[in-house]
């Protein structure tokens, strides 16, 4: 079945610092979103992705969907404590929403 | 405006009891999703539900779980019996169709001991 490689599982970062990761697939998908996720609560979108190239910004937060389809990418820029949480991708193909295992972000004291 | 809502929030119980986990979607959103999160597995798609019909079950795990959505305002997910391994947060999430995002709710934290 269609699986999503997403990495890092997980990051420790000093605030301030700028934070990737991004999700890989060997198929192809016409949608991507991005989820964080803080404990005790469900996962919010933070962005969507419907073009293969589109490159989008939510504050601090851009994504890309990658030109061949089978990836994305998510960047925060200058992180802040608020940013701790999980991140998920989820790719959609035919319907289906396949999601990643998620990246764990961990901001160092 | 209100989001997707789950209840209980927390529910702790023995195992070999009934559990009924619950959601309201959100108010015009034709499809309602339930999710199993665990650390092992991460975030698996149990059912979901188009116009109250079950479309796609094929992630309930056993014959133990079942889902309803009687109305276009609610659905239940149901664990009869219950075993420890069913310890998880479950999701419900709703959307106004396939091609837009899922919303979701906080989740119903379940212990089974």
């Amino acid at each position: 079945g269609q699986q999503l490689n997403q990495s890092p599982q997980s990051m420790f970062i000093q605030e301030g610092e700028d934070v990737s990761m991004n999700c890989t697939s060997s198929s192809i998908f016409n949608t991507w979103l991005w989820y964080k996720q803080d404990p005790g609560e469900g996962p919010v979108l933070l962005i969507a992705l419907y073009k293969a190239g589109e490159l989008t910004s939510n504050g601090r937060l851009t994504a890309q969907f990658g030109i061949t389809r089978k990836d994305s990418f998510l960047n925060i820029s200058a992180s802040i404590p608020s940013d701790v949480g999980i991140y998920f991708c989820a790719g959609r193909s035919n319907y289906q929403l396949i999601w990643g295992a998620g990246t764990k972000l961990i901001i160092k004291p | 405006d209100a989001g997707v809502i789950q209840s209980p929030r927390h529910e702790v119980t023995e195992m070999g009891q009934e559990v009924t986990l619950r959601c309201k979607p959100i108010s015009g959103h034709d499809y309602l999703f339930w999710y199993r999160q665990t650390m092992m597995r991460g975030l698996e798609l149990l059912i979901y539900f188009n116009n109250n019909v079950p479309i796609d079950d094929s992630g309930m795990p056993e014959d133990r779980f079942s889902a309803k959505m009687p109305n276009a305002s609610f659905s239940t997910l149901k664990i009869q019996p219950s075993e420890p391994r069913d310890s998880a947060v479950y999701f419900c999430a709703s959307t106004l169709d396939l091609n837009q995002p899922q919303h979701f709710g906080d989740g119903t934290r379940l212990s089974i001991l």
